[in-house]
C-alpha cells in the first residue's frame, strides 16, 4: 500500500543546477499538491494540480514549476537552484471531497530533504 | 494576512494531563474544512481531525477533539490524557471551496512544538 511516493528523498545541489523531485500516488486522486516546510513558517503550497493537465500556483511558486501529465504523477522542478530553495518538500494527494464531506484530508508523502549550496 | 494563525509556538503539558491548543483561521467563505495535523520527530505528517464548517457538532477522535467556534472563527485542538508519544509539532489547516462545492487549497498555520513531560 503506498500511497504517496516522493523521490529522491534527499539531495544536495550546487547553485544554479537543476533537479526534479517526482510525486507519485497510487489512490487515483484528482488533487495534488507541493509544499515547502521552513523551520517557524509551517508548511506553504508551492504549486498545486486540480486534475491531469492543469496546474495551479501556490503562495510561493516562484522558482519553481510543475508539471501533471499523468494523474498518477506530480513534477515539481527547480531549472536553477537557489539556497533559499534549501527546504523539506512534501507532495500530497487527495480525491475530490464535497464541502459537506466528512472526511477530506490530504494524504502526504515521506518528504524529500533538499540542500542547496 | 495570515488564513491560519497559531499563537503558540510551543506548549507543555504533564503526562495524562489535557492540553488545548489554539488555531484561528480567517476566510469569507461560509463553506471550508479544518484540519489537524500532527508532525513527530520523524517528519511525516499525520492527520488526526477534520471540522467541516457545515458541522453543527465538534469533531472527536478518541482522544482528540476539536472545539469549532464558528462565529470566532476558531479550531481548537484538546487533547485528552497526553501521552509522552504525544510530543510532536501540531499544525491547523484549512482547506477553502473549490468552484463553490468541493475543498481546494489547504493552508497550514505555523505549528505549535508541543512537550509532554513525564
Amino acid at each position: 500500500n503506498a500511497g504517496v511516493t516522493q523521490t529522491p528523498k534527499f539531495r544536495v545541489l550546487k547553485t544554479g543546477q537543476s533537479m526534479t523531485l517526482l510525486c507519485a500516488q497510487d489512490m487515483n486522486h484528482e488533487y495534488m499538491y507541493w509544499y515547502r516546510q521552513d523551520p517557524g513558517m509551517g508548511l506553504r503550497l508551492i504549486h498545486y494540480s486540480v486534475g491531469e493537465g492543469t496546474t495551479a500556483k501556490g503562495e510561493v511558486p516562484d522558482g519553481y514549476n510543475v508539471s501533471r501529465l499523468k494523474k498518477q504523477n506530480f513534477l515539481l522542478g527547480l531549472e536553477s537552484a537557489a539556497p533559499s530553495q534549501t527546504s523539506v518538500y512534501f507532495c500530497a494527494s487527495s480525491p475530490l471531497a464535497p464541502v459537506t464531506s466528512r472526511t477530506g484530508e490530504l494524504f502526504f508523502g515521506e518528504g524529500s530533504r533538499l540542500t542547496v549550496l | 494576512a495570515q488564513k491560519i494563525t497559531q499563537t503558540q509556538p510551543g506548549m507543555f503539558v504533564q503526562e495524562k494531563e489535557a492540553v488545548t491548543l489554539d488555531c484561528t483561521y480567517d476566510t469569507s467563505d461560509q463553506s471550508y474544512g479544518l484540519f489537524w495535523y500532527k508532525q513527530p520527530s520523524s517528519g511525516e505528517m499525520i492527520f488526526l481531525i477534520y471540522q467541516g464548517s457545515y458541522d453543527e457538532q465538534n469533531a472527536t477522535e478518541g482522544r482528540y477533539s476539536l472545539n469549532f467556534q464558528k462565529a470566532r472563527k476558531s479550531a481548537n485542538l484538546v487533547i485528552s490524557a497526553s501521552q509522552l508519544g504525544d510530543s510532536a509539532m501540531y499544525f491547523c489547516a484549512m482547506r477553502e471551496v473549490y468552484r463553490g462545492s468541493t475543498l481546494g487549497r489547504l493552508y497550514f498555520g505555523r505549528g505549535t512544538q508541543l512537550t509532554v513531560w513525564p
